[in-house]
């Protein structure tokens, strides 16, 4: 089982619609969650991160996090075609140490005008 | 404003030649990290970096080291550089903490080996 996994997509949504992406992860105890955003061949840059269960919000942009389910999301209001790219969860996990962070590998977003 | 530069955004070297890839951070951070991403793949840490001088494998540090000299700087080297190792190179930095230790990222270096 992958430690953080990820629906790879692509996801497409209207212009205009709510965007759900979604991530599991497998170490209960893990502390906090990002969410990173990557245009193609650019590097992934931070949306914002969660660390207590509920809802965060940011502009258009929700994170939500769920401990017991072990899931967290991010939701993309009024979406926009420039929020066509591929969003990375990562995870700050218990174990390991070294402030090091679980990644997923992604899922791809296009917005459809 | 946050920033963490590398050295080359695209590199082209022929097999067998020794390649430094360099990261700088202007952020005080205490982690600096490397990693590879590939398609299909994500992302992979190849080694990290909590103090100067210190250093740890990731999970693919197989044909790599590094070497941190100073707090701020932080180079991959490929000892001798495979086809293998084509790929774009991600240098990250962070500061030490239990949960806003969010990694910040270089703009990448995009590396063909021949």
């Amino acid at each position: 089982q992958k430690e953080v996994e990820q629906n790879s997509g692509p996801l497409s949504v209207p212009e205009g619609a709510i965007a759900s992406l979604n991530c599991t992860y497998s170490d209960r105890g893990s502390q906090s969650f990002f969410w990173y955003r990557q245009y193609s061949g650019k590097s992934p840059e931070l949306i914002m991160f969660i660390y207590s269960n509920g809802d965060k919000e940011d502009g258009r942009f929700t994170a939500q996090l769920n401990k017991a389910s072990q899931y967290v999301s991010l939701l993309i209001r009024d979406s926009q075609p420039s929020d066509s790219a591929t969003y990375l969860c990562a995870v700050n996990p218990l174990t390991g140490g070294g402030n090091k962070l679980t990644f997923g590998t992604g899922t791809q977003l296009k917005v459809e005008l | 404003d946050v920033k963490v530069t590398q050295s080359s955004r695209y590199l082209v070297k022929r097999t067998g030649e020794k390649v430094f890839l360099e990261c700088v951070q202007d952020m005080d951070h205490e982690n600096m990290f490397w990693y590879r991403q590939d398609p299909g793949l994500g992302l992979r840490l190849i080694y990290f970096s909590y103090d100067v001088k210190m250093k740890e494998k990731g999970d693919i540090p197989e044909g790599y080291s590094v070497s941190r000299e100073k707090k701020e700087r932080f180079s991959l080297i490929l000892e001798s550089a495979s086809t293998n190792q084509t790929s774009m190179y991600l240098c990250a930095s962070s500061h030490n903490g239990n949960i806003d230790n969010e990694q910040f990222f270089g703009p990448g270096t995009r590396l063909t080996v021949l």
